[in-house]
């Protein structure tokens, strides 16, 4: 069975600009949830999208978005680049099982702002 | 909330060596906990987890980690070290909310091992 896909691998970006990250789940996983892991702050939860609808959100700026698709692949958007936005974005996903929540990670994409 | 703590930013071994690698948690509830290890350039992987049915896990790799309510801790062994071994580990407890969750992170532990 396929892992976690994430697309673009790596993203240089100028900014102000705003980008788009796509997740492909693992097969039958309709959970996505979406990490941001910098030096500084480590690994911060985002948000998490199920049957697409957003049902918990981290504490980041409205700047960062998302959404779920009926297929449970998900996109993330961030607008108005920052450089503090630079960091590796991680996608996971779960089969959400009652008691089983483990995650299973895709391998990021990493976003450098200039 | 939830959190968790990992003790040591870096711990070196030798080859061959034990591994201990600290993890103390803080949850008003039964916990769900996780270790993950994540190589240079990839995502994390997960080592194994705890869900309540027993207090010792084996996980892949020849990790193991044991569950102590009395001292909320999780701490992750691996009786021998190998090269291979060097990555960075993350412990992490899920807040379920039974309608929603998210994994919170400890500050990740980077393990050397040497000849």
């Amino acid at each position: 069975k396929a892992g976690v896909t994430q697309t673009p691998r790596y993203l240089i970006k100028t900014r102000g600009q705003q980008v788009t990250l796509s997740c492909s789940p693992i097969s039958g996983h309709r959970s996505v949830s979406w990490y941001q892991q910098t030096p500084g702050q480590g690994l911060q939860f985002l948000f998490e999208y199920f049957s697409e609808t957003q049902r918990n959100k981290g504490n980041f700026p409205g700047r960062f978005s998302g959404r779920q698709f009926s297929n449970s692949r998900s996109e993330m958007n961030v607008s108005t680049l920052e450089l503090g936005d630079s960091a590796l974005y991680l996608c996971a996903s779960s089969l959400v099982l009652a008691g089983n929540y483990e995650q299973y990670f895709g391998p990021g994409t990493r976003l450098t702002v200039t | 909330a939830q959190s968790v703590t990992q003790l040591g930013s870096h711990v070196s071994v030798s080859e061959g060596a034990l591994v201990l690698l600290r993890c103390n948690y803080s949850s008003s509830v039964p916990p769900y906990l996780f270790w993950y290890v994540q190589y240079p350039n990839q995502g994390l992987q997960l080592l194994l987890k705890y869900t309540s049915a027993a207090t010792l896990v084996k996980g892949i790799n020849g990790f193991e980690a044991e569950f102590k309510k009395s001292e909320t801790s999780f701490h992750l062994t691996k009786p021998s070290a190998h090269m291979s071994d060097a990555a960075e580990y993350f412990c992490a407890v899920s807040e379920n909310t039974g309608t929603a969750s998210k994994l919170t992170f400890g500050t990740g532990t980077r393990l050397q091992v040497t000849l």
